[in-house]
């Protein structure tokens, strides 16, 4: 099994120019999640999927931002354009159905914006 | 309502000893109360769950505490290893994991 699989590990960018995150989920499960985490605000849940159909995305923070799930093993997230208020550690997770199965985790995009 | 508070921010134990953090919880519609941990460079991991029909759930040296009626629920780590330094995340949910609440997050360190 080899989890939950995020690129790039790290992202360094300039302010305006658009970022793409990629997800690979692992393979059977049909929930998948794009956090963020900040030492001042958390880990916070940006967007949910289930059967590669967004279900919540009340916590995508403005219209910058747009996560797409074309198929089960991939998901990108992309902020267009990209602020240094986005610098952040953004992380994807799968896990099966949407009840209390445990969230698999990836290592996480370290963003920086500058 | 929807919150979770956890306590403390930051927490400094020697090894051997046993290490508490604490949560606590508003809305009493909550049925699932996970706990992860999280190591630098790695994204958090499932370590223990408990459900409010149970007062306490082991499994080696983890153990949660649920106490229903004061709405709090906490992680104990007995004989605690410099290994367990790390993030520790409690959460709450009801019914479903896109729902979970999380805590802010304890950072644990264990001295040698």
């Amino acid at each position: 099994d080899a989890g939950v699989i995020q690129s790039p590990r790290h992202e360094v960018t300039e302010m305006g120019q658009e970022v793409t995150l990629r997800c690979k989920p692992i393979s059977g499960h049909n929930s998948l999640f794009w956090y963020r985490q900040t030492m001042m605000r958390g880990l916070e849940l940006l967007i949910y999927f289930n059967n590669n159909v967004p279900i919540d995305d009340s916590g995508m923070p403005e219209d910058r931002f747009s996560a797409k799930m074309p198929n089960a093993s991939f998901s990108t997230l992309k902020i267009q354009p990209s602020e240094p208020r986005d610098s952040a550690v953004y992380f994807c997770a799968s896990t099966i159905g949407q009840g209390r199965s445990p969230l698999h985790f990836g290592n996480g995009t370290r963003l920086t914006v500058t | 309502q929807q919150q979770v508070k956890q306590s403390p921010q930051s927490l400094i134990v020697q090894k051997g000893g046993i290490s508490i953090i604490n949560c606590a919880y508003e809305n009493t519609a909550f049925d699932y109360f996970p706990w992860y941990q999280q190591f630098p460079g790695k994204g958090p991991a499932l370590l223990i769950a408990i459900r409010p029909d149970v007062s306490e759930k082991k499994e080696g040296r983890f153990t949660i505490s649920f106490n229903k009626s004061a709405k709090q629920f906490s992680l104990h780590i007995m004989d605690s290893q410099p290994g367990d330094s790390a993030t520790y995340f409690c959460a709450a949910s009801r019914g479903s994991n896109y729902q979970l609440i999380w805590g802010a997050g304890t950072k644990l360190i264990i001295k040698p």
